[in-house]
């Protein structure tokens, strides 16, 4: 079964302290991007890669971190995470002709 | 560089009836794909339809229907026979093909189907 797999689905942080959100997928697809989902303001893509070691900046990439060391992983990493991150992320995927799979979202929350 | 625009924030529709939902956009690319996404209360993008740039007819997939007008750069989702089941958020999205890893979306519009 295709899948995109996010983790974790829920977290609670503090500012300033380091977090990673892994995201895995399983259908050999060259491009992975993170979004963030905030009310009224739809998803806007953080970073995307079109494949291994290749990366690029998104429309809102301040205060993250991105690696492709592999193909089906994509992890997100905060550094120092402030409150202004409080948000829902998705990560997905695409082939090169193909819609884009999400994985279930991480809902963060920086207090 | 790309950009969507949903119009309509949100809509309403009574069941069994036909609704429409708006999106522009722009780009300088003469190559691209736009696609609309739906995202139930529960939280998951669903991908629902896809048009190319080059197509030459309006993509289709049972209830939904593309509305392509590409000299108008505009990519209208039409939602036939609508459902309690299509309420939820739609997404209207881009990606050019000169660089397919960049994705645009569009802001969202709210619809909710009345019984």
């Amino acid at each position: 079964e295709a899948q995109v797999t996010q983790n974790p689905r829920y977290l609670i942080t503090v500012t300033g302290k380091k977090l990673t959100v892994t995201c895995s997928q399983n259908m050999n697809h060259e491009y992975m991007s993170w979004y963030r989902q905030d009310p009224g303001l739809g998803l806007r893509q953080i970073y995307y890669s079109m494949n291994v070691e290749v990366t690029d900046k998104g429309d809102v990439p301040e205060g993250y971190k991105v690696s492709r060391k592999e193909k089906r992983n994509f992890p997100l990493i905060l550094e120092s995470p402030s409150p202004n991150q409080t948000s829902l992320y998705f990560c997905a995927t695409s082939g090169s002709n193909t819609e884009a799979f999400f994985g279930q979202g991480t809902r963060l929350t920086v207090v | 560089a790309q950009k969507i625009t949903q119009t309509q924030p949100g809509m309403f529709v009574q069941e069994k009836e036909a609704v429409t939902l708006d999106c522009t956009y722009d780009t300088s690319d003469p190559s691209y794909g736009l696609f609309w996404y739906k995202q139930p209360s529960s939280g998951e993008m669903i991908f629902l339809i896809y048009q190319g740039s080059y197509d030459q007819q309006n993509a289709t997939e049972g209830r939904y229907s593309l509305n392509f007008q590409k000299a108008r750069k505009s990519a209208n989702l039409v939602i036939s026979a609508s459902q309690l089941g299509d309420s939820a958020m739609y997404f209207c999205a881009m990606r050019e093909n000169t660089n397919a890893g960049k994705s645009t979306f569009g802001d969202g519009t709210t619809l909710t189907v009345k019984p």
